[in-house]
């Protein structure tokens, strides 16, 4: 089955940047875009970007532009989501989230979330 | 990018009630739009794709409708295991965007 399996919680200082990993299973890697996804405490979801984890091909939302970096590792089926210059406003739970089988835009499969925390 | 607005932002309901969420565009998805149920601490999860159809294993009581810029999602007789919070998803752009939420509580 499809499996997500994200990387631990990180606490990180204003400005500092994060590094989040997400190892999928159950499914060819490269066959399917992985996208990111943050959801600050309390607040809705929030779309980050994806990657086309077969050509390393990157979408980036508008807000985080400049700001996060989507790559991945094949040789390994993880992809990665790093987010660099860390405000407070940056806390937040961070997904991956695999497209589901009948629509590409649409997330049928979610890692457990990291959650980030910034704080001085 | 597509800005999506949900409405209502809350409500309370009474297990059995017919529940209804709406989801408006900024400009026409042309019925790209998915539904998704998350609960407290948890991921969320897909219900619905192209406004009306049912992903797999999605109780049938869960229906939506619209096109354009307006949608919907039903809950035809609220269950117990429905109180959470409910998100509308365009996909028509390649860059994806969320509403707002509607968290759906026990009167």
């Amino acid at each position: 089955q499809v499996q997500l399996v994200q990387s631990g919680a990180e606490v990180k200082k204003p400005g500092a940047s994060v590094k989040v990993s997400c190892k999928a299973s159950g499914y060819t890697f490269t066959g399917y875009y992985m996208h990111w996804v943050r959801q600050a405490p309390g607040q809705g979801l929030e779309w980050m970007g994806r990657i086309n984890p077969n050509s390393g091909g990157t979408n980036y939302a508008q807000k985080f532009q400049g700001r996060v970096t989507m790559t991945r590792d094949t040789s390994i089926s993880t992809a990665y989501m790093e987010l660099s210059r860390l405000r407070s406003d940056d806390t937040a739970v961070y997904y991956c989230a695999r497209a589901s089988r009948a629509v590409a835009g649409t997330f049928g499969y979610w890692g457990q979330g990291t959650l980030v925390t910034v704080s001085s | 990018d597509i800005q999506m607005t949900q409405s209502p932002s809350s409500l309370s309901a009474s297990v059995g009630d017919r529940v209804t969420i709406t989801c408006r565009a900024s400009q026409g998805i042309s019925n790209s739009l998915a539904w998704y149920q998350q609960k407290p601490g948890k991921a969320p999860k897909l219900l619905l794709y192209a406004a009306s159809r049912l992903e797999s294993g999605v109780p049938s009581r869960f229906s939506g409708s619209g096109s354009g810029t307006d949608y919907t999602l039903t809950i035809s007789s609220l269950q117990p295991e429905d109180f959470a919070t409910y998100y509308c998803q365009q996909y028509y752009s390649t860059l994806l965007t969320f509403g707002g939420g509607t968290k759906v509580e026990i009167k």
